[in-house]
């Protein structure tokens, strides 16, 4: 049973608006999320991480919430750019330990 | 700088056969995974290691064994192939367990 999940297998969005994407998790003691960008035939690359003690952490276009009631974070991208057409996953971690990461969700970005 | 290299970045092997995936980091990293990325599945755990010498199981160990002995090399091997193992592995490498990790670009292998 995936204990990080991302419902959404894939988003649309037009270039300039803002993309919104969501990740549920289980584990209430996962304590830290990262959100990681991968393109075709890449390897995926860190993006934009936030502990427990927090519930939002941005940085430039990009920001990470934490509703930890909830058990779900969301990334917020502003504006959406072309070039952030990729596959997104999120990953959760308790005590820093080994991660479990969501089966990602494919971001389009159109001109 | 080249961060994470997997070798070989394209197998197809027939089932039954044997095959090494070599993983190296330049980045003194002590932790080092393998992943596996499956349609729907999102990517999952094999085995990792916490230093030189060290090996423990991920969630979907079996059929894999691993070594490190050298730090900055991190070898997943498949003793006999089979068509559940078709699959693109990842190898990547952290400075500390549950931080942000390095990935390589991928090894995409069918086995037949």
């Amino acid at each position: 049973d995936q204990q990080v999940k991302q419902n959404s297998p894939s988003l649309s969005v037009q270039e300039g608006r803002i993309s919104i994407l969501n990740c549920d998790y289980t584990n209430s003691m996962f304590d830290y999320f990262l959100w990681y960008k991968k393109y075709p035939a890449e390897g995926p690359t860190f993006l934009i991480s936030i502990s427990s003690i927090k519930d939002k952490n941005e940085d430039g276009r990009f920001t990470v919430f934490l509703n930890k009631s909830a058990k779900h974070l969301s990334l917020h991208i502003v504006p959406s750019q072309p070039g952030d057409s990729a596959v997104y996953f999120c990953a959760a971690s308790s005590n820093f330990n080994k991660f479990y990461f969501g089966s990602g969700t494919k971001l389009n970005v159109k001109p | 700088n080249a961060g994470v290299t997997q070798t070989p970045k394209f197998r197809v092997l027939k089932t039954g056969q044997s095959m090494t995936l070599l993983c190296a980091q330049d980045m003194n990293h002590e932790y080092m995974y393998w992943y596996r990325q499956d349609p729907g599945m999102g990517l999952r755990l094999i085995h990792y290691s916490v230093g030189e010498g060290t090996t423990a199981k991920g969630e979907v160990p079996d059929g894999y064994n691993v070594s490190r002995l050298k730090k900055q090399n991190f070898l997943l091997g498949l003793e006999s192939a089979a068509p559940s193992q078709t699959s693109v592995y990842f190898c990547a490498s952290s400075y500390e367990v549950g931080t942000e990790a390095f990935f390589g670009q991928g090894t995409r292998l069918t086995v037949v």
